[in-house]
C-alpha cells in the first residue's frame, strides 16, 4: 500500500518551454501533497505544500508564478515548471500524506528528472 | 530555517558489519522518520518514531527517538550490498505541518 507515482520519470525540454509533472497517490487518498526539489548530492528541499482544492503554500524563495501547482483531487497533484531555464534542471519529487492514518507519514513518488537545454 | 544534521556524511563498510548513524536538530520534534533513497529514486520510508525514547525495529534496522527529542539514531545490523544508498532522517518540528530532511548519510557496502 501507500504507492505514489510520478509521470514522466524524466523529461528533456528546451529553454523557455513549460513542463508539467503529475503526481498520483494510487491506493490512498491524500489530504496534502508536497513537492520537493533535489540537486545532485544534496538533500530534499521542500518547494511547496498543497491541499486538495486550495492554493499551494510555497516555501520562501520559490516563485509561485514559475512553479504552478494544482491539486485538483485527493489523488492528483501537478507541478508545472513555466518558462524553464537550465538552472531549473533538477530532480523533482512529490510526496503525499494519507487522508486517514498516522500523521506525518509521507510517501514519496519515484521522482522526475528534468533537464532543460 | 530548520537544520537537521546527519552524521556521518558517508560511510564505507564491509558486508556483514553493523552501521550506526545519527541525526540531530536545533529544535524539538514530535516525530522522527527515517528514509532510504536509492540513486534516481524517491525516498522510501523505513521507520517512523512517535515518542521520546521509543525504539523500533524493521528487520535488520533499528531506530531510536532520542529522549531530548532533538535527535534520533538508526542502526543497521549485518549489512548487505543492497543496503547501499542515502539515508535521510526527517521530521516535522513542533507546530510545523511539513517534513524537514536531514543532510543525509551515504552508505557504501563493500562485498
Amino acid at each position: 500500500g501507500a504507492v505514489v507515482s510520478q509521470h514522466p520519470s524524466w523529461v528533456i525540454c528546451k529553454s523557455g518551454t513549460s513542463v508539467k509533472i503529475e503526481c498520483r497517490s494510487l491506493d490512498f487518498q491524500a489530504t496534502t501533497m508536497f513537492w520537493y526539489r533535489q540537486f545532485p548530492k544534496q538533500s530534499l528541499m521542500l518547494m511547496a505544500t498543497s491541499n486538495e482544492g486550495s492554493k499551494a503554500t510555497y516555501e520562501q524563495g520559490v516563485e509561485k508564478d514559475k512553479f504552478l501547482i494544482n491539486h485538483a483531487s485527493l489523488t492528483l497533484s501537478t507541478l508545472t515548471v513555466t518558462s524553464a531555464h537550465p538552472e531549473d534542471s533538477s530532480f523533482y519529487i512529490c510526496s503525499a500524506r494519507a487522508l486517514a492514518g498516522v500523521q506525518y507519514e509521507q510517501y514519496f513518488g519515484p521522482g522526475t528528472r528534468l533537464t532543460v537545454t | 530555517g530548520q537544520q537537521l544534521n546527519q552524521s556521518p556524511q558517508s560511510m564505507f563498510i564491509q558486508e556483514g558489519e553493523d552501521v550506526s548513524m545519527n541525526c540531530t536538530s536545533s529544535s524539538i520534534f514530535n516525530t522522527w522518520l527515517w528514509y532510504k533513497q536509492d540513486p534516481g529514486e524517491g525516498p522510501v520510508l523505513l521507520i517512523a518514531l512517535y515518542k521520546a525514547g521509543e525504539l523500533t525495529s524493521n528487520g535488520r534496522l533499528t531506530a531510536q527517538f532520542g529522549i531530548t527529542r532533538k535527535d534520533s539514531f538508526l542502526n543497521i545490523s549485518a549489512s548487505i550490498p543492497s543496503d547501499v544508498g542515502i539515508y535521510f532522517c526527517a521530521g516535522p518540528p513542533v507546530g510545523a505541518n511539513n517534513l524537514f530532511f536531514g543532510t543525509g548519510t551515504r552508505l557504501t557496502v563493500i562485498p
